[in-house]
C-alpha cells in the first residue's frame, strides 16, 4: 500500500466551480501536512499547510482528519490558472527541525472555459 | 526567498557515462534532498542530507550516490548511467525553521 494515496483524475471542471481534491495517508504518527502545486515541467510548489482545525487562503480550504488519515484540498471559483497537478504530502520526519517528506502521486486539475 | 539552483536543466547523456547532478541552495538550510520524479510513480526519493558530510539513502539508492562536502552543495552522482535512469531528477531544501521543501527547476535528464 502507498503511504500516500490520491486519485490521479483528471479532474475536468468548468470555470467558476467548486472541486474538492482528497488524500489518504497510512502512517498514523505523521505530524504535519501539505498541499504543493505542480505545473507542467515544472517543479512542485508548497501551495498551504494543513491544519487539524483546517485552514483557507483565499479560494483554497484544506482539511485534516487525523481519525480517519484523510487531507482534502477545496477550490472554490475555479481558474484557468489553477490547471495544475497538486501533491497531497506527509511529513514522516522526527523530532523537531527534520521534516522527510512523502508526496502523493498528484491529482491533475484541468479547467476549462 | 530560498533559491534552490540546479545546474542544467537539460541533459542527454550515453549509458556507462559518470554524471553528476550539482545543486545548490542560497540560504543555509541544513538538509538537502534528492528526487527523481516519473509518469505514474511521483516523486521517489533518491539520498537526503541533514549535515555536512552526513548522508541517508532514500527509498531508492540504487545506483546512485551523493557527496555533500558543504552546507549549500548537494551533489548526486550516476556512477554508470543507465536507460532506466532517464527521468526528471529534483532537488529540494529545508531549515529546521522552515515548513515544507523548496525546489530546484529540475534536470531532465535522458541516457541513451
Amino acid at each position: 500500500r502507498k503511504e500516500v494515496e490520491q486519485d490521479p483524475g483528471p479532474f475536468n471542471v468548468p470555470e467558476g466551480a467548486t472541486v474538492a481534491f482528497n488524500c489518504t495517508y497510512s502512517n498514523s504518527a505523521s505530524q504535519s501536512f501539505f498541499w504543493y502545486r505542480q505545473d507542467c515541467r515544472k517543479e512542485p510548489k508548497l501551495l498551504m499547510s494543513v491544519y487539524s482545525s483546517g485552514n483557507e487562503d483565499g479560494r483554497f480550504t484544506a482539511q485534516l482528519n487525523r481519525a480517519s488519515q484523510y487531507i482534502s484540498l477545496l477550490i472554490r471559483d475555479s481558474k484557468l490558472s489553477d490547471s495544475a497537478t497538486y501533491l497531497c504530502v506527509v511529513n514522516k520526519g522526527w523530532g523537531t527541525g527534520f521534516q522527510k517528506l512523502v508526496f502523493g502521486t498528484g491529482t491533475r486539475l484541468l479547467v476549462s472555459p | 526567498d530560498v533559491k534552490v539552483t540546479q545546474s542544467s536543466r537539460y541533459l542527454v547523456k550515453r549509458t556507462g557515462e559518470k554524471v553528476f547532478l550539482e545543486c545548490v541552495q542560497d540560504m543555509d538550510h541544513e538538509n538537502m534532498f534528492w528526487y527523481r520524479q516519473d509518469p505514474g510513480l511521483g516523486l521517489r526519493l533518491i539520498y537526503f542530507s541533514y549535515d555536512v558530510k552526513m548522508k541517508e539513502k532514500g527509498d531508492i539508492p540504487e545506483g546512485y550516490s551523493v557527496s555533500r562536502e558543504k552546507k549549500e552543495r548537494f551533489s548526486l552522482i550516476l556512477e554508470s548511467a543507465s536507460t532506466n535512469q532517464t527521468s526528471m531528477y529534483l532537488c529540494a531544501s529545508s531549515g529546521r525553521n522552515t515548513y515544507g521543501y523548496t525546489f530546484g527547476s529540475g534536470t531532465r535528464l535522458t541516457v541513451v
